[in-house]
């Protein structure tokens, strides 16, 4: 059964470094999603992204953030000087059509130190 | 914003007992869907009810959506205690999906 998959499973970096979190969705699905779930709270909207554009973001997702579809199957969540607070599970996110739910990748753990 | 809230925050169940969790939600939705997460793990899709339908079944899951009332309902019948995990309702707009703070299910053997 097909599945959204994400790199690295867990993350470690340094406050202020840049990282790179990747996603491969389903392959025939048209509408990607970033979340994020602070450890012990409620899963929190991102990003949705749609036709190589963004098609709405959270109040979270400020110019610290931003997501790519380099090329046709994955899709990226770049953060670009984290902070502590970034430390979160960060959940991909695909669905084929606008009525259709939305499968989930496994998370990457990020641990900002 | 739309996003869901369940109540009760906690439920505490024998096996073989049936769950009921709730949702409340603000704005119009296009669909709510219900979502479980085990302790530290990835969620799972469990069941999506569009906005014009009322109920719908899947197995031992029940759900049902009232619009009028802004609330979503989740029944597991029959409970196992393989089914202790956290239980999230998420409301989907247009472009995106809100999640509520989810119930926590302990089902005791």
């Amino acid at each position: 059964e097909p599945e959204v998959t994400q790199t690295p499973s867990h993350q470690v970096t340094q406050m202020g470094q840049e990282v790179i979190l990747r996603c491969v969705p389903i392959s025939n699905h048209l509408y990607f999603y970033w979340y994020r779930q602070i450890l012990g709270q409620k899963v929190e909207f991102l990003v949705s992204f749609y036709n190589n554009e963004i098609s709405e973001k959270s109040e979270i997702f400020d110019d610290q953030f931003s997501v790519e579809r380099p090329d046709g199957s994955n899709f990226t969540l770049k953060i670009r000087s984290t902070k502590l607070e970034d430390s979160a599970m960060y959940f991909c996110a695909s669905k084929l059509g606008l009525g259709d739910e939305q499968f989930f990748g496994p998370g990457t753990r990020l641990t900002v130190l | 914003s739309q996003q869901g809230e369940e109540d009760p925050q906690a439920l505490s169940i024998q096996e073989g007992e049936n769950a009921t969790m709730n949702c409340s939600y603000k704005t119009s939705i296009n669909n709510l869907q219900w979502y479980r997460q085990n302790s530290g793990r990835g969620l799972v899709h469990l069941i999506l009810i569009r906005s014009n339908e009322r109920e719908k079944h899947s197995g031992r899951l029940r759900v049902t959506l009232d619009t009028s009332k802004k609330s979503s309902s989740l029944l597991i019948t029959a409970s196992r205690a393989a089914d202790t995990a956290s239980y999230f309702c998420a409301t989907a707009g247009n472009n995106d999906m809100r999640f509520g703070a989810g119930t926590r299910l302990t089902v005791k053997p």
